[in-house]
């Protein structure tokens, strides 16, 4: 079956300093993959999304690459910021279905 | 538009009672989803239902029952509640099922079983 894999957190960070979240899928065929965020007391949102092989999806700053060789989609920022202290989970979808499989979720926490 | 709306935000219930968390978009969606998000872990679909009158089970159904009469609303109810059911309950929805479809999700309701 599908999976996903996310490192675990929390990942404790300072402002202005890069950030990598891992993320490792298993599927069968070509999932779609996603990056949604949940700020605290609200629900999950998507950040970035990306479609196929070598695509790279970005949005507010955040970066990932869909590496089919790996089968990764690592999130990335270059300089975080104490509002981008929240839960990222990384997501796919397979082309078979359309149900979403996560990941456990990071906990990211930026500190001044 | 008030997007994916979910009441209550909290509850605490006791072993063997029951309840309904409901659901609502206002954003004309066909596909709604209910997820459980447990401590550490991904979300789990429990129930998903592609337009009204039509609904189907998703990863981990057992213990709850859901139906869809408009396309508004997709209410969830759990009949005896056991101390496992305790999870943050979140709704979603989405247009289509397309495999880029963006699914928008509620502010969750945290259920507590005792």
């Amino acid at each position: 079956g599908n999976s996903v894999t996310q490192m675990e957190g929390p990942v404790t960070l300072s402002e202005e300093a890069f950030l990598t979240i891992n993320c490792t899928y298993t599927a069968t065929g070509y999932p779609s993959l996603f990056w949604y965020v949940q700020y605290p007391g609200e629900g999950l949102q998507l950040l970035l999304k990306a479609t196929k092989a070598d695509d790279k999806g970005s949005n507010k700053g955040f970066e990932a690459t869909y590496r089919k060789e790996t089968t990764s989609f690592h999130l990335e920022k270059g300089s975080v910021q104490v509002s981008d202290s929240a839960v990222y989970f990384c997501a796919l979808r397979s082309n078979a279905g359309n149900m979403l499989t996560f990941g456990g979720g990071t906990r990211l926490m930026v500190k001044p | 538009n008030a997007g994916v709306t979910q009441t209550p935000k909290f509850r605490i219930l006791k072993i063997g009672q029951s309840m309904t968390l409901q659901c609502a978009q206002d954003m004309n969606h066909n596909y709604m989803y209910w997820y459980r998000q447990d401590p550490g872990m991904g979300l789990k679909l429990i129930y998903y239902s592609v337009g009204a009158g039509i609904t189907d089970k998703g990863e981990v159904p057992n213990g709850y029952n859901v139906s869809r009469s408009t396309t508004e609303d997709f209410p969830l109810r759990l009949e005896l509640a056991a101390p496992s059911q305790t999870s943050v309950y979140f709704c979603a929805s989405s247009y289509s099922s397309g495999d880029t479809e963006t699914q928008y999700f509620g502010p969750g309701t945290r259920l507590l079983v005792l």
